[in-house]
């Protein structure tokens, strides 16, 4: 099992520019989130997502958008990215919210906006 | 608002020196506290879930505690590859099946050989 998966690593974007950030997970989990994490700030949660074609906004979610399109796929996307986006975005997945409820991370994609 | 505060900031040991980690929180209808360990360039690793003051979890040279109002990590005799931050999380209810994730920003620990 691969558990959560990110792609890509690493992306230097111009202000301006859109891309999109791909997760996957091979654990059946119903439960998908998005995090950035900045220096001095902790986890924040962008979007979260309770099951397949479901989507939700979570505590930082301006200048984002989901998808949820496939189970075990969860979409970020840029459409215009800004040098306040620079940051290091983990995805994560969880079985519940209720029980087993523990979260599983990726390894995260650092993006750069210049 | 519910709050997760963890301290110290940064903790220096020397191999073998046992000490705790604090993470105290303010938060309606408690329903998991987490703790996982990051290393640098990684993706948070999980540790392990309390449900209820006075539970306890143990993991090698690791035990976590949990009360009404904060939870310890401790580190018994720790070696090097302990060195790593340890985030803290709540898991909070208000009830109608709304629920929040606050993380905590973090201890992060220097074992020295």
């Amino acid at each position: 099992n691969a558990g959560v998966t990110q792609t890509p690593k690493f992306r230097v974007l111009k202000t301006g520019q859109s891309m999109t950030l791909l997760c996957a997970q091979d654990m059946n989990h119903e439960y998908m989130y998005w995090y950035r994490q900045d220096p001095g700030m902790g986890l924040r949660l962008i979007h979260y997502s309770v099951g397949e074609g479901t989507t939700a906004k979570g505590e930082v979610p301006d200048g984002y958008n989901v998808s949820r399109l496939k189970k075990q796929n969860f979409l970020l996307g840029l459409e215009s990215a800004a040098p306040s986006q620079t940051s290091v975005y983990f995805c994560a997945s969880s079985y519940s919210i209720r029980e087993k409820n523990e979260q599983f991370f990726g390894p995260g994609t650092r993006l750069t906006v210049l | 608002e519910d709050q997760v505060t963890q301290s110290p900031e940064a903790l220096r040991l020397q191999e073998g020196e046992s000490s705790s980690l604090n993470c105290s929180y303010t938060v309606s209808g408690l329903r998991g506290l987490f703790w996982y360990r990051q290393d640098p360039g990684k993706g948070p690793e999980f540790l392990f879930t309390l449900y209820s003051a006075g539970e306890e979890k143990e993991k090698e040279r690791l035990k976590a505690t949990l009360t009404k109002k904060e939870s310890f990590l401790h580190i018994t005799a720790p070696k090097p590859e302990d060195s790593a931050t340890y985030l803290c999380a709540v898991l909070s209810s208000e009830g109608a099946g709304s629920y929040q994730l606050t993380f905590g920003k973090g201890t992060k620990l220097s074992v020295i050989p």
